[in-house]
This record gives structure tokens, sequence and C-alpha cells, in this order.
């Protein structure tokens, strides 16, 4: 079994600045990782994910994640954000061994300020 | 090529009614997954299926809820007897294969509220 948390429900940053959002997980096998991001009234979309090889994986829309073994963390980042990155990003784990249903975090809401 | 489509994407219930929600997955994806995005939670696994199979319905409450996946035609959550607990985002996606690397397609969701 596996497990995901957002260590911080709200992040309120300016535009132009950078955002780091957090990802831990906890696994007993080793994982595949996703970012997805979800606007207003919509569904998810795939930001990113990481199955395999390098440890820094570039996404959609200017976000990065950096996956690191030792600390469990897969956390997302962007240099300069836009108002338009206003959204819900949820970090989501799931198991190489077989298990097919992705565990999700709780979501972090990130609020962009002009 | 269309996405994943759900409607009604906004569903408002008396308590005690029934409720029902469609998905037609991408054209091509076989593999249907029902969510439920409760506020300010993530979502929650609750059923996997294949055209006319349940997969893994672990995330489902025992009563109540049912779900299928038929032959032709869109796959249908059913919610008999809501109630004011029920009321939630509920998401579908759909993928061509399963394999854990694979990502989800998501559709826009249908939104219930129970009065």
């Amino acid at each position: 079994a596996q497990s995901v948390t957002q260590l911080d429900s709200q992040v309120p940053v300016f535009e132009e600045a950078p955002v780091e959002l957090r990802c831990n997980y906890s696994s007993s096998v080793s994982v595949y990782l996703f970012w997805y991001v979800q606007y207003p009234n919509q569904g998810l979309q795939l930001l990113l994910k990481y199955l395999s090889g390098s440890t820094l994986v570039k996404g959609i829309n200017g976000f990065e994640a950096e996956f690191n073994k030792s600390q469990t963390s897969f956390h997302l980042r962007k240099p300069s954000v836009h108002i338009s990155d206003t959204a819900e990003y949820f970090c989501a784990v799931s198991d190489r061994g077989g298990s097919y249903i992705p565990t999700f975090g709780r979501g972090t809401s990130l609020i962009v300020h002009p | 090529n269309a996405g994943v489509m759900q409607n009604p994407r906004h569903l408002v219930r008396r308590r005690g009614q029934e409720a029902r929600l469609r998905c037609s997955p991408m054209k091509g994806h076989s593999h249907v997954y029902w969510y439920r995005q409760l506020p300010e939670e993530g979502l929650k696994f609750m059923v996997y299926l294949q055209k006319e199979n349940i997969i893994d319905e672990s995330g489902m409450p025992k009563e109540r809820f049912s779900a299928e996946f038929p032959k032709e035609g869109p796959s249908i959550l059913r919610i008999q007897q809501v109630v004011r607990g029920d009321s939630a985002a509920y998401f579908c996606a759909s993928s061509p294969a399963t394999s854990p690397s694979n990502e989800q397609f998501f559709g826009p969701g249908t939104r219930l509220t129970v009065l």
C-alpha cells in the first residue's frame, strides 16, 4: 500500500515569483509518480510523470519536478508563475508492482496574486 | 478526438432519489475508472471497469452504489436513495490499457448536490 502527503493545502504567491509544491510519498515498493492539475470546474490534466531515468522531469506549462528517492519526495516547481497557473495541484503515486489505481494526495491550492 | 465526456455536469437530487452519472471514455479506451472528490480532499478511487466487467470495486460503498460499463454505450454510476453525504464531484477517467504507468484521462466531472 502507498500513501501521498501534500504538505501544503494552500500556497499563495505573487505573479512571476517562483513556486514549489511539496509532495512526499510512502511505499514498500518502487513507484511511478505523477502531478495533475485541476482548473476550476474541470477534470484533472496530467502535468508530468516520473517513470524511470533522469530524476528531473519536465512537464507542460513550464513545470518540472524532481524525484528524490532517499527523501521519498517529488516536489513540483516553476521558476515564474502566471495568474493562469491558479489551480489545484494533485500528486499521485502508483505501484510499479502492478496496482493500476493511483493514490492521490489531498491537493494543494496554488493561488497566484497579481 | 473528443476527450472523456461526462453528463450531466451538474445534478441536483432530493434525499431518497436516484442519481445516474454517465461517462463516455475517449475513443479507443476500454478501461474506465470512477473517483469521488469531496471538498478539500483528494480523489478517492471507487471502481474500475472494462467492457461488461467490474475489475475492482474496492472503493465502492457496499450499499446503494453500483456501476456498469455495457458493451454498447457509456459507463453508468448509479446511486440509489441518495443522502446528503453523497454530495460531491464524481470524476470518470479512462485509459487505453492497464499499467501502473499509464496516464488516466479525466472527464470534467459531475457535481452532485443532494438537497
